[in-house]
């Protein structure tokens, strides 16, 4: 069966600390994704990489970086944490582009809380 | 620009009856998909249901039917005969031929038994 596996489901951290989310995925899959999810804002894409070593910028990367080292996993940074990055965040992988209907398999969440 | 809305903060239904969820979209693209995902209180994002632009049938899964109005730029998802772990948020989401997917706000669904 499809995994994606975030390596924390809560974390509480301080504002101005680095904080560092994984992400692993067991599918081989080329493309991977970070969304943060806000109520009423439905989820918002921050960075993808579609190959290691390779990342783009989605709908809201500042004050964020990301890091793929290897196929299989995908880092979210924030490197000084604020208060406003308190939030859902979503990780996801899928196949190559246009390869029909395969959608993104995400993984469980990990609910950040920036005090 | 490309967006997707979805205009039903919070829907109820009772048990075993069907439910449709509201998705309109914008794209000047030919090409692109619609996907359904719910989302459980737990979390995690489930995918339910697939709908193709050049596809001529409304996709089907199960208890899951896309009513596909291209003209009206409408997916709206039908789910017959309600059960309680249908409760959930779902959301409609657009893949535009760049790949990435954009998403609704989504919909809150409680089913009362």
């Amino acid at each position: 069966d499809v995994k994606v596996t975030q390596s924390s489901r809560y974390l509480v951290k301080r504002t101005g600390e680095k904080v560092f989310l994984e992400c692993v995925q067991d599918m081989d899959h080329e493309n991977m994704f970070w969304y943060r999810q806000d109520p009423g804002l439905g989820l918002r894409l921050i960075y993808f990489s579609y190959d290691v070593k390779m990342k783009e910028k989605g709908d809201i990367p500042e004050g964020y970086s990301v890091s793929r080292e290897k196929k299989e996993r995908f880092s979210l940074i924030l490197e000084s944490a604020s208060t406003n990055q308190t939030s859902m965040y979503l990780c996801a992988s899928s196949t190559p582009w246009g390869r029909g209907g395969q959608p993104q398999h995400f993984g469980d969440g990990t609910r950040l809380s920036i005090l | 620009a490309q967006k997707i809305t979805q205009t039903q903060p919070g829907m109820f239904v009772q048990e075993k009856e069907a439910v449709t969820l509201d998705c309109t979209y914008d794209t000047s693209d030919p090409s692109y998909g619609l996907f359904w995902y719910k989302q459980p209180s737990s979390g995690e994002m489930i995918f339910l249901i697939y709908q193709g632009s050049y596809d001529q049938q409304n996709a089907t899964e199960g208890r899951y039917s896309l009513n596909f109005q291209k003209a009206r730029k409408s997916a709206n998802l039908v789910i017959s005969a309600s059960q309680l772990g249908d409760s959930a948020m779902y959301f409609c989401a657009m893949r535009s031929n760049t790949g990435k997917l954009i998403f609704g706000q989504g919909t809150t669904l409680q089913v009362k038994p």
